[in-house]
């Protein structure tokens, strides 16, 4: 299995300041057929279901707000809030899916400091 | 928009078969690809297995012998069983969908609310 592991285990940003959260591949989950990296990274609050807020990376999904970003390639991936809101409290998540099975990160916990 | 709401009998005791189904409303299953993946503390989230419309499925080795995902397209329906269940099997369910044109093993873009099962006797 593709082992996924997040970094760091959870981080306290201050509000309107930049959060930062790693996450590297046992493997890379780039395919060369399409130059596309299998790699999604989502979003998940409490008792609710985990959001996806991006896919190939770096492909925000729908209403998803531009302050999020996703970039990487490979085996190194990185989501970035740009600007922490008090909503943006939640645990994060990537996810590959260019193997199987698909396999997440153990979550990073983004708190306000 | 496209809603999936998983359903079950609840608890289960060990060594018994955990049944789930998924039902999907405000649009078709069909040309998809439907997952179940499982969220408990001890292992965080876990992708079980899937399925495409026509039939095909994909499982998660670690528990593939135990393991049977199946779809019902008339009733917009998709199921799991997962047999000789023990105390590691306890967890939030989720049913999922693979977004069009993406990865069918994830890139979830549509998730149920999660049905919450405990193993125990």
């Amino acid at each position: 299995d593709i082992v996924m592991t997040q970094s760091p285990d959870s981080l306290a940003v201050s509000l309107g300041e930049r959060a930062t959260i790693n996450c590297k591949s046992s493997q890379s989950v780039l395919y060369s057929s399409n130059n596309k990296n299998y790699l999604a990274w989502y979003q998940q609050k409490p008792g609710q279901p985990p959001k996806l807020l991006f896919y190939w990376a770096s492909t925000r999904e729908s209403g998803v707000p531009d302050r999020f970003s996703g970039s990487g390639s490979g085996t190194d991936f990185t989501l970035s809030i740009s600007s922490l809101q008090a909503e943006d409290v939640a645990v994060y998540y990537c996810q590959q899916y260019y193997a199987s099975p698909g396999t997440f990160g153990q979550g990073t916990k983004v708190e306000i400091k | 928009q496209v809603q999936l709401q998983e359903s079950g009998p609840g608890p289960v005791k060990p060594w018994e078969t955990l049944s789930l189904t998924c039902t999907v409303s405000g649009g078709s299953i069909s040309t998809y690809y439907w997952s179940w993946v499982r969220q408990s503390a001890g292992k965080g989230l876990e992708w079980i297995g899937r399925i495409h419309t026509s039939g095909t499925t994909n499982y998660n080795p670690s528990l593939k012998s135990r393991l049977t995902v199946s779809v019902d397209t008339s009733k917009n329906q998709f199921s799991l069983k997962l047999s000789s269940v023990t105390a590691a099997d306890t967890a939030v369910y989720y049913c999922a969908r693979a977004q069009a044109g993406g990865g069918t093993l994830g890139g979830f873009d549509v998730w149920g609310q999660g049905t919450m099962v405990t193993v125990s006797s």
